[in-house]
């Protein structure tokens, strides 16, 4: 069964400081894979995705992420990180090669920054 | 150009009532997907519809229903609403079937059943 892990519920970091988000999948085979960003009260805001090639992609508001096929991994990354990220961020997978549109999403990472 | 637009933002109704959702999509998405998402179980998938018809559907009762109109316009629609129902409904959007052509979301509907 598809299903995204999400190990850290909540973490909080300092302004400026590196930020590492970890995305764990069980898939059948490589999915596509998603991050998204929620503020409260809002909708969900896509970060970036991977679809294929390079493992390493690049997102809105100087996110990256990578995919590391041997780990069933897709961490997103900031460098230095902002007050205004705080937010949840979810992660999530679709269906490759499949006309099924739903996407399995994780339980979430509310991240807090400290000024 | 527009994004999703989800009507209405909040909503309070009574158990045992029934509600109506609207969600209508980017100018040109087709596909039209519902999500409910709460603390305790996070973000479930409810149903897709395409072309006006239903195309896949998550694991909840026949309560939830929906529909899609030609102008790709989505209701979805609650019957006998219990407490658990309350939730923050999403709905998103996307060109077409097939979760490589991304989706986009709009800022959802809060349900509360008192």
């Amino acid at each position: 069964a598809q299903s995204v892990t999400q190990p850290d519920i909540h973490i909080t970091v300092s302004e400026g400081a590196s930020l590492e988000l970890r995305c764990n999948y069980s898939y059948g085979a490589t999915p596509y894979l998603f991050w998204y960003v929620q503020s409260p009260g809002q909708g969900l805001q896509l970060l970036l995705k991977y679809f294929s090639g390079d493992t390493l992609v690049q997102g809105i508001k100087g996110f990256e992420a990578e995919f590391k096929r041997s780990q069933s991994s897709f961490n997103l990354r900031k460098p230095s990180v902002h007050w205004s990220d705080a937010a949840e961020y979810f992660c999530a997978v679709g269906a490759r090669g499949s006309t099924l549109g739903r996407l399995y999403f994780g339980r979430g990472t509310q991240l807090t920054v400290w000024p | 150009k527009a994004g999703v637009t989800q009507t209405p933002r909040y909503l309070i109704k009574t158990r045992g009532q029934q509600v109506t959702l609207s969600c209508s999509p980017i100018s040109g998405h087709r596909s039209v997907s519902w999500y409910q998402q709460t603390p305790g179980q996070g973000l479930q998938f409810l149903f897709e519809y395409f072309s006006e018809t239903q195309r896949n559907k998550g694991n909840f009762p026949g309560r939830f229903s929906g529909r899609q109109f030609s102008n790709s316009r989505s209701e979805m629609n609650v019957s006998t609403l219990e407490l658990g129902d309350s939730a923050l409904y999403l709905c998103a959007s996307s060109w077409a079937l097939g979760s490589n052509y991304g989706y986009t979301f709009g800022s959802g509907t809060r349900l509360t059943v008192v």
